[in-house]
């Protein structure tokens, strides 16, 4: 079943924040997130296991909700270089049926 | 490090035809993943291979695609016949986890295969 993100679409100004939300129906084991530069592959940012833990990664961290089934990706003081489509990617409670969400796309403007 | 390696990077073929499309993962990477992206959309798994045996291809149409993974290295993903809606990129991923139940498998994208479908 694959996630939900919202938003759809973002456009910010450098070096304003944003927040991506992914949300699934069932009980997670983990969820990853990966940045697609138009015309390119899908590039790992991280993973946060269940257990609610926040992962950072310069100016990108994300946390989990592990009861929500929820995770949320931040970004803070966005450059020109954030500028991509973000998808999350679920795994089921044992770590198994990876399905990628269907992308949130975020442009920064000079 | 090498990267996975997709060929070829374009292909242009008519509905009906047959097409092939092959993937090289990071040398040791025991997980090897493919998927369909359609314009506009996140990529959907195909098929997930654990060394050269398959772990899920639940959402592989398997009356028109199918895929190996000869000796747990290189994979071929083959569409016969084609249609119309299989325009998409074809993506491949490896991992380096070996055992695919372990919620670790970090996942290496090659470039795709952007297939178009006339």
């Amino acid at each position: 079943q694959q996630p939900v993100q919202s938003p759809q679409a973002v456009i910010l100004r450098e070096g304003e924040d944003a927040v991506i939300n992914c949300s699934s129906s069932k009980a997670l084991y983990s969820v990853h997130w990966y940045r697609q530069k138009h015309g390119e592959a899908p590039v790992f940012l991280m993973i946060l296991l269940k257990g609610g833990e926040q992962k950072g990664h310069e100016k990108i961290s994300a946390s989990f909700n592990e009861k929500k089934q929820q995770s949320s990706l931040y970004l803070t003081a966005s450059q020109l270089s954030y500028s991509g489509t973000y998808f999350c990617g679920t795994e089921g409670h044992y770590g198994q049926n990876f399905v990628f969400g269907p992308g949130t796309r975020l442009s920064v403007l000079p | 490090e090498a990267g996975v390696a997709q060929s070829p990077r374009y292909k242009i073929i008519e509905k009906r035809q047959s097409v092939a499309f092959w993937c090289n993962p990071i040398s040791g990477h025991a997980t090897l993943y493919w998927y369909q992206q359609i314009l506009g959309q996140g990529p959907k798994l195909l098929i997930q291979f654990q060394n050269n045996g398959v772990v899920d291809d639940s959402q592989l149409p398997k009356d028109r695609f199918s895929a190996e993974r000869l000796k747990g290295v290189d994979s071929t993903l083959k569409i016969q016949p084609a249609k119309l809606e299989d325009s998409a990129v074809y993506l491949c991923a490896s991992s380096p986890n070996g055992d695919p139940f372990l919620a670790k498998n970090i996942q290496y994208f090659g470039a795709g295969t952007r297939l178009s479908v006339l």
